[in-house]
């Protein structure tokens, strides 16, 4: 019965790899959201759904690619792997103003 | 203009002690939010707040939304070792609704 769930947790992949991550939630919101949390811990939101519709895509590269195919689910495609984007992925959800996050998918890129 | 300055970065604090970490800006928001992360897992919310002044507690915990809806301060009563963690404070913008968050205090609590 977890509210915002992603898998897998751990994704170890070789550099040049497309990697996808998924995020699903079950409260019924409407809004999704991918955070990225580096190795500082510094969370940088990088995009957002709502109601199928993307409406903040902040200055990520277009390597990354988020999609949603239906209001519970919000995917993250990565594509040709960087060893930069090594790091903690944060799905999370909002009906008005609180965010409720999943519990993380730590990717290294090798 | 739009970041949240949160400080103290960390803190080293006994057991039993009072904690007290805050969040300011340069911006106003319409929502101050207050979240625990815990070691390998995601950020859980501990307290929202949604109107200026607004003083509300949870257990041990106390937050405030500033007077000028351009800070927020947590505080912690009796520390105990499970409030390791980083807290992380969030606002959220009344211009487009987006969500800032702060850079994260780390806590660190020894018995």
């Amino acid at each position: 019965d977890t509210a915002v769930s992603q898998t897998p947790k751990y994704l170890v992949t070789q550099m040049g790899n497309d990697k996808s991550i998924k995020c699903e939630q079950n409260l019924g919101h409407d809004t999704m959201y991918w955070y990225k949390q580096d190795s500082k811990k510094f969370l940088k939101i990088m995009f957002s759904y709502n109601n199928k519709e993307l409406i903040i895509n902040e200055t990520v590269p277009n390597r990354f690619s988020p999609k949603s195919p239906d209001k519970a689910h919000l995917n993250l495609h990565i594509n040709s792997l960087e060893l930069g984007d090594s790091a903690v992925y944060f799905c999370a959800s909002s009906q008005i103003e609180t965010q409720y996050f999943g519990p993380g998918t730590r990717l290294l890129v090798l | 203009g739009q970041q949240l300055n949160q400080s103290p970065q960390s803190m080293f604090i006994q057991e039993g002690e009072d904690v007290s970490m805050n969040c300011t800006s340069s911006s106003i928001f319409n929502t101050w939010l207050w979240y625990k992360q815990d070691p390998g897992e995601g950020p859980v919310l501990l307290i929202a707040l949604y109107k200026a002044g607004e003083l509300t507690s949870n257990g041990r915990l106390t937050a405030q939304f500033g007077i000028t809806r351009k800070d927020s301060f947590l505080n912690i009563s009796a520390s105990i070792p499970s409030d390791v963690g980083i807290y992380f404070c969030a606002g959220q913008l009344p211009t487009n609704n987006d969500m800032r968050f702060g850079a994260g205090t780390r806590l660190t609590v020894k018995p």
